[in-house]
């Protein structure tokens, strides 16, 4: 069974362009979490969708990031414009039962850049 | 707010000695869980400790629990090179993970 995957792995851009980074769960898991880590800092939750509503947008930083996931399946987050501290790696976690954090599994991640 | 903190934050250990890593909460858990990251690369579940358990073993790693102090400790016999990586402890947190900053291990050959 294919795992989380995150495309790209990593991605180079300047500051003030616009980055979009794709997550695809695993197959049937209507969870799907995104997280990232800022270099030096600790992985932090951005949200999750359960299916294509957004269950918890808590932990978005500001409004220049953009998650959708439309149809339920592969989510994307926009960043637009990228700004320096938008650096780190990105995480994309998915599971089948919400609440089951024992049960999240997560992507490669993608590294992003900002220069 | 962030609820695990890990220490050291870096460790430097010859190979093949043992590396002991803590990490201390501050809310009441459900589980708590280690995570590893090497360099450029994604997070790996090691494994899960539930709140009711005071110890697990898998491989060469050993976790601890200790509700009472609110603090876990991993540590890994015999370390390997490939052993070189970020650990994270993490707890439950609604439906997400809270992470913490990590440690960074380091194995000397």
């Amino acid at each position: 069974e294919a795992g989380v995957t995150q495309f790209p792995s990593h991605s180079v851009i300047e500051k003030g362009q616009t980055v979009t980074l794709r997550c695809d769960p695993i197959s049937g898991h209507d969870n799907l979490y995104w997280y990232r880590r800022v270099m030096g800092k600790e992985i932090k939750f951005l949200l999750h969708f359960v299916k294509e509503s957004k269950q918890d947008e808590s932990g978005m930083p500001n409004n220049r990031f953009l998650a959708e996931r439309t149809g339920g399946t592969y989510s994307t987050l926009k960043v637009q414009p990228a700004e320096l501290e938008d650096s780190g790696v990105y995480f994309c976690a998915s599971s089948y039962l919400a609440g089951a954090v024992d049960e999240q599994f997560f992507g490669p991640g993608t590294r992003l850049t900002v220069l | 707010s962030q609820q695990g903190e890990e220490d050291p934050q870096a460790l430097s250990i010859q190979e093949g000695e043992n590396a002991t890593m803590n990490c201390s909460y501050k809310t009441s858990i459900n589980n708590l869980q280690w995570y590893r990251q090497n360099s450029g690369r994604g997070l790996v579940h090691l494994i899960l400790i539930r709140s009711n358990e005071r110890e697990k073993h898998s491989g060469r790693l050993r976790v601890t629990l200790d509700t009472s102090k609110k603090s876990s400790s991993l540590l890994i016999t015999a370390s390997r090179a490939a052993d070189t990586a970020s650990y994270f402890c993490a707890t439950d947190g609604d439906d997400k993970i809270i992470f913490g900053k990590g440690t960074r291990l380091h194995i000397l050959p």
